[in-house]
This record gives C-alpha cells, sequence and structure tokens, in this order.
C-alpha cells in the first residue's frame, strides 16, 4: 500500500534515553515534516525537510533531532533534552508547491515512563 | 512569522444542525489555505482547499471560502451528520515567501462531537 507509515504506533520510554521514531514514504514526495500533538495545543512543527540532505527547524525543535539521508525516510529522534517527549507524533509527506495536500501516517504515541 | 487562530471548542451540535467553524490567519504574500480532519486515533487528511483569493473549496458537504480581506477561511456544512464527529484543523502554506517555502503551520484544532 501506498503511503505514509510510523511506527512503532505506541512507544515507551525511560527518562534520561533518546528514542527514534520512524517515518517512511512510498509517494515519492519532496517533502516531510513532524509534528507533535498536544491536547488543546494543535499541532506543532518540529523539523521539515524539502530536499534530501536538508532539513530546518520548525516552532519547538529544541530537544528533538532529524535526518534526511534518503528520500523515503525522515527519522526523528526524540532526545533526553526534551523535557517533557510524552505526546503524539505525527509525521506527513507533501509533494512540490505550496498548494498541495500533506498526507499523514497513523502516528506514534510516546509515553515517559 | 505564520499563524493560524481558530475558534475555541468543543463543539457540540445536533444531527442536521449548521456549523461554522472560524479560522483566522497571520501570513505575509499569499498563502494557500487547508481544512483537515482527524478521527479518533486517526492522522489527518485533507477535507477541502483553496489557493487564491475568492477561491471556494468544498467537499462532503463542507465549503470554506478564501478571504484575503478579513484574512479567514471559515469551514460550514449545512446539515451536519454524527459521522462528521472528529477534529477539525484550519492550515496554511507559503506565507512568508521564501523564508518559509514549504512550512505548513496548522491552528490548535476544534473539536467537533454531532448528537443524533
Amino acid at each position: 500500500d501506498g503511503g505514509i507509515t510510523q511506527s512503532p504506533k505506541y512507544l515507551f520510554r525511560k527518562e534520561g534515553q533518546n528514542v527514534t521514531l520512524s517515518c517512511e514514504q512510498n509517494l515519492n514526495h519532496d517533502a516531510m515534516y513532524w509534528y507533535r500533538q498536544d491536547p488543546g495545543q494543535g499541532l506543532r512543527l518540529i523539523y521539515y525537510s524539502q530536499i534530501v540532505n536538508d532539513f530546518q527547524k520548525g516552532d519547538i525543535a529544541e530537544g528533538y533531532s532529524v535526518s534526511r539521508e534518503k528520500k523515503e525516510s525522515f527519522p526523528l529522534t526524540v532526545t533526553s533534552a526534551q523535557k517533557n517527549p510524552t505526546a503524539f507524533y505525527l509525521c506527513a509527506g507533501r509533494g512540490r508547491g505550496e498548494n498541495t495536500e500533506a498526507f499523514f501516517g497513523q502516528g506514534t504515541r510516546l509515553t515517559v515512563v | 512569522g505564520d499563524s493560524v487562530t481558530q475558534m475555541e471548542g468543543p463543539v457540540t451540535l445536533s444531527e442536521e444542525a449548521f456549523l461554522t467553524i472560524n479560522c483566522t490567519y497571520t501570513a505575509t504574500g499569499y498563502p494557500s489555505l487547508f481544512w483537515y480532519v482527524q478521527y479518533p486515533g486517526e492522522g489527518l487528511q485533507l477535507l477541502l482547499k483553496a489557493t487564491k483569493a475568492d477561491d471556494k473549496g468544498s467537499n462532503k458537504g463542507f465549503e470554506a471560502t478564501y478571504r484575503k480581506e478579513t484574512t479567514s477561511f471559515h469551514l460550514e456544512k449545512g446539515s451536519v451528520q454524527v459521522s462528521d464527529s472528529a477534529v477539525y484543523f484550519c492550515a496554511l502554506s507559503g506565507g512568508a515567501g521564501g523564508t518559509s517555502y514549504g512550512k505548513l503551520t496548522f491552528g490548535q484544532g476544534t473539536i467537533l462531537t454531532v448528537h443524533p
């Protein structure tokens, strides 16, 4: 099936540990995005990438890191520097152009225990 | 920078009622505007979009008109159904030109609950 695939669906992390969330796409999208969703705060942009080997910080990049070594993959690492990492994380992909639709994965729910 | 503001929720309606969810934006240039919908436990999916002033996007009975003079993109539906219960997000892209090329900014979301 085509689309945006996020894994795992649920993830538990101990305090002080780094954890990596996977996002893969087979839609040949140039752009990929990571958002964090918290109740009452909507979607906040963490990082985005328009092209392989390049990415930009979003509005809440502190405590997160990304890489874009392949067009199909855009993993997000939640580092120990992120003070409140428990949230729902959404990955999206989009074709070129400001008027194009974004396609979202099913999300990863991260819980710090 | 770019920003999107949606009306406070949650919104609770009876089936067949009229729906309006307000959305206003701040952006330089000429952004594209979107409405996305999120059903419980899922990612977002596009509901409709408009790419220039006075354009009307429509889908599944929902409509929204791009009003540049009031910087608004309000979502409307004439008769809601129980199956419309979801979270609705307004979003914009391309508002700040080259410095924010490709950035997709969302509002805080509005929870809609429709009762039979």
